[in-house]
């Protein structure tokens, strides 16, 4: 069962121009992480999001957290090609043991 | 410090043969999570160890093992391999282990069952 849909799949867009990703569930979750993943290595941790509300950035990078803790979406304004990759989203369930509940992930493609 | 490690990166084998995969974590970690990851079905959580005692496990089969050293390397077999076991393995590590806590992950064992 797949628990985290994550949205659009694929995304292939030009450089410069604005995108936006999301993570939907009907689980609450303690916390929620997203990771970038490039052809050939491992998951890499982007940012944790723990309370509802929640806005982080990172330079061009915004995540937020959905008010009752289900749901989350990644903004990236001006895509550049270093931003391609897969983006996954990975979603604590309090008491649940501590295993994460991964999306399948947005592959995303900047083109120059 | 150095990353995660795991070799091999890459493995061809043939059905019903068994194959054993490892992973160093960073130094100070540990604990070590195992996944499968396959493009139909994502990262699959497969077991997590710490201070090497299996603290949780996912719903795969029991062909799918694994083990910890008490300098916290972690390996995993997988016994009489299916075309289906074919994935990218990926190990990951971090201090405790706990919820939310930051996992770091390896660059991956890609196994081809043949």
């Amino acid at each position: 069962t797949q628990l985290l849909e994550q949205s659009p799949q694929f995304l292939s867009i030009q450089e410069g121009e604005n995108l936006t990703v999301y993570c939907n569930s009907s689980s609450v979750f303690s916390s929620l992480q997203w990771y970038r993943q490039e052809p050939g290595e491992g998951p890499v941790l982007l940012v944790t999001v723990v309370t509802g509300g929640e806005v982080k950035k990172l330079k061009r990078l915004t995540f937020q957290f959905g008010d009752a803790r289900k749901d989350s979406s990644l903004h990236i304004t001006a895509a550049q090609p270093g931003d391609t990759g897969l983006y996954l989203c990975a979603g604590a369930i309090a008491g649940n043991n501590r295993k994460l509940i991964w999306g399948l992930g947005t592959s995303l493609a900047v083109n120059p | 410090k150095a990353g995660v490690t795991q070799t091999p990166r890459y493995l061809i084998k043939t059905r019903g043969q068994q194959v054993t995969l490892s992973c160093s974590p960073i130094s100070g970690h540990r604990s070590v999570s195992w996944y499968q990851q396959t493009p139909g079905q994502g990262l699959q959580f497969l077991f997590e160890y710490f201070s090497e005692t299996q603290r949780n496990k996912g719903n795969f089969p029991g062909r799918f093992s694994g083990r910890q050293f008490s300098n916290s390397r972690s390996e995993m077999n997988v016994s009489t391999l299916e075309l289906g076991d074919s994935a990218l393995y990926l190990c990951a590590s971090s201090l405790m282990g706990s919820e939310g806590e930051t996992q770091y992950f390896g660059p991956g064992t890609r196994l081809l069952v043949l």
